[in-house]
């Protein structure tokens, strides 16, 4: 069976510092991923999708990158953390034949 | 503006209750899903929805695709305090329908 795989579950860190988050999937090959942020209590914002190695399209153009050096592979990057990156972000996979995403649990971020 | 359109966007009541939220856009779209979050955890899958009309049900949960397929609903019936949650409606957009994008949700909270 196919799993998600996100971490780390919170982070703190601060002003100006770097960021990376790391996503793996398991037990599927080729598939959709996704990154999204979440503000307390919103829905949520596409940030960066991607449907093959290399291959990534950006949503929301600011301080985050997001880089998919493997298949079942998907990492959000920042150089320089500003408060407004606080937030919930989510990893999520689908197989490109169905339309059902699987999430992670998702990474806490308070940037102070 | 967003492309999906959810309402209301809090939704207080007691047990017991009825209640119906709202998906709605001016695009069309071949297909459109439902997910519920839980605090702390990503967005789980309800149903998916494909035809024009279409009614589909989960227990005390019944989900409808408007006839255009611009439009949705989610009606729940005697509604328990094990239905709170943030219940969202999703949409596979542009990008080669590769693009998954979310509504901005329906908070709901049920009071025994």
């Amino acid at each position: 069976s196919q799993t998600i795989h996100q971490w780390p579950a919170t982070l703190v860190q601060p002003v100006g510092s770097p960021l990376s988050l790391e996503c793996t999937v398991e037990g599927t090959s080729n598939p959709n991923l996704y990154w999204y942020r979440q503000a307390a209590g919103r829905g949520l914002q596409l940030l960066f999708y991607s449907v093959g190695i290399g291959q990534i399209s950006s949503e929301v153009p600011q301080n985050l990158s997001a880089s998919r050096p493997q298949d079942r592979q998907f990492i959000l990057s920042s150089k320089k953390l500003l408060l407004s990156d606080s937030g919930f972000y989510l990893c999520a996979w689908r197989d490109g034949l169905n339309t059902e995403a699987f999430f992670g649990q998702g990474t806490r971020l308070t940037v102070v | 503006t967003q492309l999906l359109e959810q309402s209301p966007q809090f939704l207080s009541i007691q047990e017991g209750e009825n209640l119906t939220v709202y998906c709605n856009s001016s695009s069309v779209f071949s297909s459109l899903q439902w997910y519920r979050q839980e605090p702390g955890e990503g967005p789980v899958l309800l149903v998916t929805v494909v035809t024009g009309g279409e009614v589909k049900k989960l227990k005390r949960l019944t989900f409808q695709f408007g006839d255009a397929r611009k439009d949705s609903s989610l009606h729940i019936t005697a509604a328990q305090p094990g239905d709170t949650g943030l219940y969202l409606c999703a949409v596979l957009y542009s990008g080669g329908y590769n693009k998954l994008i979310f509504g901005a949700g329906t908070r709901l909270a049920v009071h025994p």
